[in-house]
């Protein structure tokens, strides 16, 4: 079993829908990462948590630290937003990421 | 603007041959690391580093070899490229933060093809 899963694997969404994607995961963490990769590009880092809930624009992020489970959530959905989103947790002393497979998102306008 | 950079977006390479991908960060980072990410696979730790001239395994170092010279430059070595290898490598470097975990920041990736 994957010490991360994300779920959905594959979203597909209308231009203005609220999107969720969630990320659980298995071991101890002191954070945990959202990731966005556009296709064909590089990895761009959106959220870093540890409690809580975090908004920029559109976008917002929240952790469960006692169910070890967070969401990233997309309000009014724009096809700009199609991308990789990939959840990682922040474990060990030298904090390595442990990566989820990664959410892809198509968004229709 | 602070930044992670590649060498090269795109490289193609002959089965034998040494390859050599090139990162550079000028955050001042100690850590710094390579990936490679494959479809249904995702991201896996090829390996890294936490200082000049150390380095550690990570997952899946097989094939692969890497120098640390100098801090700011993290080189990933294929000794004898071969066709499995043919994948997108992302680097990344990390700090930690005054919140008591590491800030990340990752390249554009090297999409390498083995032919």
């Amino acid at each position: 079993k994957n010490e991360v899963e994300q779920s959905p694997q594959n979203l597909t969404a209308q231009e203005g829908e609220f999107i969720t994607i969630n990320c659980s995961y298995s071991v101890g963490i002191s954070a945990l990462h959202w990731l966005q990769q556009h296709p064909g590009g590089g990895i761009v880092s959106l959220f870093m948590l540890s409690s809580g809930k975090k908004k920029h624009g559109r976008l917002i992020a929240t952790i469960n630290i006692q169910e070890k489970h967070s969401s990233l959530h997309i309000t009014a959905s724009h096809p700009r937003d199609s991308a990789v989103y990939i959840c990682a947790v922040e474990g060990g002393s030298q904090g390595n990421l442990i990566f989820g497979k990664g959410t892809k998102l198509s968004v229709k306008p | 603007d602070v930044k992670v950079t590649q060498s090269s977006r795109y490289l193609v390479k002959r089965t034998g041959e040494k390859v050599f991908l090139e990162c550079v960060q000028d955050m001042d980072h100690e850590n710094m690391f390579w990936y490679r990410q494959d479809p249904g696979l995702g991201l896996r730790l090829i390996y890294f580093s936490y200082d000049v001239k150390m380095k550690e395994k990570g997952d899946i170092p097989e094939g692969y070899s890497v120098s640390r010279e100098k801090k700011e430059r993290f080189s990933l070595i294929l000794e004898s490229a071969s066709t499995n290898q043919t994948s997108m490598y992302l680097c990344a470097s990390s700090a930690k933060t005054g919140l008591g975990y590491y800030g990340y920041t990752f390249g554009s990736g090297t999409r390498l093809t083995v032919v």
